[in-house]
């Protein structure tokens, strides 16, 4: 495997289920970040883990939940989700030093029915 | 605050046609960083180019040209020849610090819809 990539693609849950969200990077990078893409909305950052530490929450809801175990991989805990959260999830990474490229996994795209 | 503006939204061209994407940025910081990305039909965002804010030379690969102005704080984007495969939405985004982190984030601009149509 190589770049970023993330599990499943795609996913359709009811609102009482619990899903996770995972993605593991190959990169070697230090920091990862998890963004919401709705339908004709920007790219919104949800949290940001820098060597595993949680430094950016950025007012998302607390049925999301973000864990990050290791530099390698960094998971997205779901439940009880509501419909306006269907959207595409992506996960990015990036060097510890900050202020370079992101990379990008495919997304996972949800559905919350 | 840190902002980034694509004011077009959508652009449509004829294959062979050259096109380019605008991007307007705003900040405070004096050394910042610069991206685009494409994110095709699929989904995946593709990193194209990073520019720092101490160097303005424009960059040419292949078809694809940016021109930096520090003057007027825009970054844009030119695709010379524009083929079919172009299509997707392009997102110009900044870099910001993350507090005394050494991580930043990106804000990113609105995206601009391509199609380039045969």
């Amino acid at each position: 495997e190589t770049g970023v990539t993330q599990t499943p693609r795609h996913l359709v849950m009811g609102m009482t289920n619990k899903k996770s969200l995972k993605c593991e990077q190959h990169l070697g990078h230090n920091a990862m970040y998890w963004y919401k893409q709705s339908a004709k909305k920007p790219l919104e950052l949800m949290f940001v883990y820098s060597l595993e530490e949680r430094v950016e929450n950025n007012s998302v809801p607390s049925r999301f939940s973000p864990e990050c175990p290791n530099s390698s991989h960094l998971f997205l805990h779901l439940h009880t989700l509501q419909p306006e959260d269907s959207a595409l999830y992506l996960c990015a990474s990036s060097q510890e030093a900050g202020r370079l490229e992101q990379y990008f996994g495919p997304g996972t795209r949800l559905t919350v029915t | 605050a840190q902002k980034v503006t694509q004011a077009q939204t959508e652009i449509s061209v004829v294959e062979k046609e050259d096109v380019t994407l605008d991007c307007v940025y705003e900040t405070r910081d004096t050394t910042y960083y610069l991206f685009w990305y494409k994110q095709p039909p699929s989904g995946e965002l593709v990193f194209l180019i990073r520019r720092n804010s101490f160097d303005e030379q424009n960059e040419i690969s292949g078809r694809y040209s940016w021109n930096f102005q520090k003057s007027t704080s825009s970054f844009n984007f030119t695709i010379t020849a524009s083929q079919v495969v172009d299509s997707a939405v392009y997102f110009c985004a900044l870099s910001e610090a993350l507090g005394s982190s050494n991580t930043g984030k990106l804000i990113f601009g609105q995206g601009t819809t391509l199609q380039v149509k045969p």
